[in-house]
């Protein structure tokens, strides 16, 4: 069974860092084709991808917030860490880790983690 | 970046209504597309990917279609359950860009 879980602040202020970190069971991520990505979703808005790491140290990142963002893993610690430099009240959102499921070459988010709110504010 | 446009933003549907939401990729996407659902306080649930399979464990009352730009998910009969926001997603390219959503409310 695969489960995923976000980690990190509740709250910080603008022009910090946000670090966040997504801890998952059920899958290696040394295992090929195996992947984990990042989503945001803002109150009441749409969601937005943010980040994807591969297996092989392969990493997408959202072209407008590429210069901010950096994904790591650790595969010993079965975990996947998101940072964000220069945090922006507009960065306040639940942010969702979840695992990228891949059918032949289609791929898709077939399980997520319950999301952790982040708000920046002063 | 590939744009997601989906069509309507809301509908208001009763049980057993037959529901048709559309999702417009600004390229081609071949058949790279994803149907997720997604309830208040809840994360998004997987719903359809590949345009048409139906994710294990997800009623066949959920069918997707559709390839190249144009694509569609369909309801055939609401269920109660079924009053959630909708989303498509497109994973031909990064950014993996979704739509704005379709929230279903009950009439």
């Amino acid at each position: 069974q695969i489960t995923l879980k976000e980690s990190g602040p509740t709250l910080v202020k603008p022009t910090q860092t946000l670090t966040l970190t997504c801890t998952f069971s059920g899958f290696s991520l040394s295992t090929s084709g195996v992947g984990v990505g990042w989503i945001r979703q803002p109150p009441g808005k749409a969601l937005e991808w943010l980040a994807l790491i591969y297996w092989d140290d392969d990493k997408h990142y959202s072209p407008s917030l590429k210069s901010r963002l950096t994904i790591t893993k650790d595969t010993s610690k079965n975990q996947v860490v998101l940072t964000m430099t220069n945090m922006d009240p507009v960065d306040t959102a639940t942010y969702y880790c979840a695992h990228l499921a891949v059918a032949g070459t289609y791929g898709s988010f077939d399980i997520w983690g319950q999301g952790t709110m982040v708000t920046v504010s002063s | 970046d590939i744009q997601m446009t989906q069509s309507p933003s809301s509908l208001s549907a009763s049980v057993g209504d037959r529901v048709t939401i559309t999702c417009r990729a600004s390229q081609s996407i071949n058949i790279y597309l994803n149907w997720y659902q997604q309830k208040p306080g809840k994360a998004p649930k997987l719903l359809i990917y590949a345009a048409s399979s139906l994710q294990s464990g997800v009623p066949s009352r959920f069918s997707g279609s559709g390839s190249g730009t144009d694509f569609t998910l369909t309801i055939s009969s609401l269920q109660p359950e079924d009053f959630a926001t909708y989303y498509c997603q497109q994973s031909y390219s990064t950014p993996w860009t979704f739509g704005q959503g379709t929230k279903v409310e009950i009439k």
